[in-house]
């Protein structure tokens, strides 16, 4: 069946250090990816996402490139803030029907030291 | 802005008690869901519904049903609450007879089972 698999955490960086989130998955085909961010207190937020190989998601500095060779999609970031602390969830979407369901990952805490 | 509220943000019941979480999206979503987040397990779901009065499981349905009476709102009910369901409640939704992936969460529901 379709999986997400992704780093476990937590993950602690000083300020503006370079930031890799590893997401791998399993499905058949080619799902939509997706990244989403929750941060504290609050609930999950869409932060970028990727419909097809080769696609590079891109938000708010962040980036995923969609790898269908090795079923990746990690994201990264070049200068850290202390504001990008929160948890990171990676997802794909395998078709479009009103049926179709979101997979997630299990999320990935990210706390950056100042 | 799109804006997803769930009625409450923590709660306390008691074993065997009958629990309504409620959600209301304000921007004529069509699709709207309920998933539970637990550490180390992700986002899971729990059940879906495309429409008005209309309601499919999700991967955890067991112990849990809903209420779809208007487009804007989507109850969850644990008819007998137990300790196992302890949880964080996540309610979202989304735009459009296809499903994106991209879903506007609520700000989430804790719910303690004593």
């Amino acid at each position: 069946g379709n999986s997400v698999t992704q780093m476990e955490g937590p993950v602690t960086l000083s300020e503006e250090a370079f930031l890799t989130i590893n997401c791998t998955y399993t499905a058949t085909g080619y799902p939509s990816l997706f990244w989403y961010v929750q941060y504290p207190g609050e609930g999950l937020q869409l932060l970028l996402k990727a419909t097809k190989a080769d696609d590079k998601g891109s938000n708010k500095g962040f980036e995923a490139t969609y790898r269908k060779e090795t079923t990746s999609f990690h994201l990264e970031k070049g200068s850290v803030q202390v504001s990008d602390s929160a948890v990171y969830f990676c997802a794909l979407l395998k078709g479009y029907s009103s049926a179709s369901k979101i997979i997630f990952g299990s999320g990935t805490r990210l706390s950056i030291r100042p | 802005d799109v804006k997803v509220t769930q009625s409450s943000r923590y709660l306390v019941k008691r074993t065997g008690e009958k629990v309504f979480l409620e959600c209301v999206q304000d921007m004529d979503h069509e699709n709207m869901f309920w998933y539970r987040q637990d550490p180390g397990l992700g986002l899971r779901l729990i059940y879906f519904s495309y429409d008005v009065k209309m309601k499919e499981k999700g991967d955890i349905p067991e112990g849990y049903s809903v209420s779809r009476e208007k487009k804007e709102r989507f109850s969850l009910i644990l008819e007998s609450a137990s300790t196992n369901q302890t949880s964080m409640y996540l309610c979202a939704s989304s735009f459009g007879e296809l499903n994106t992936g991209e879903l506007f969460f609520g700000e989430g529901s804790r719910l303690t089972v004593l």
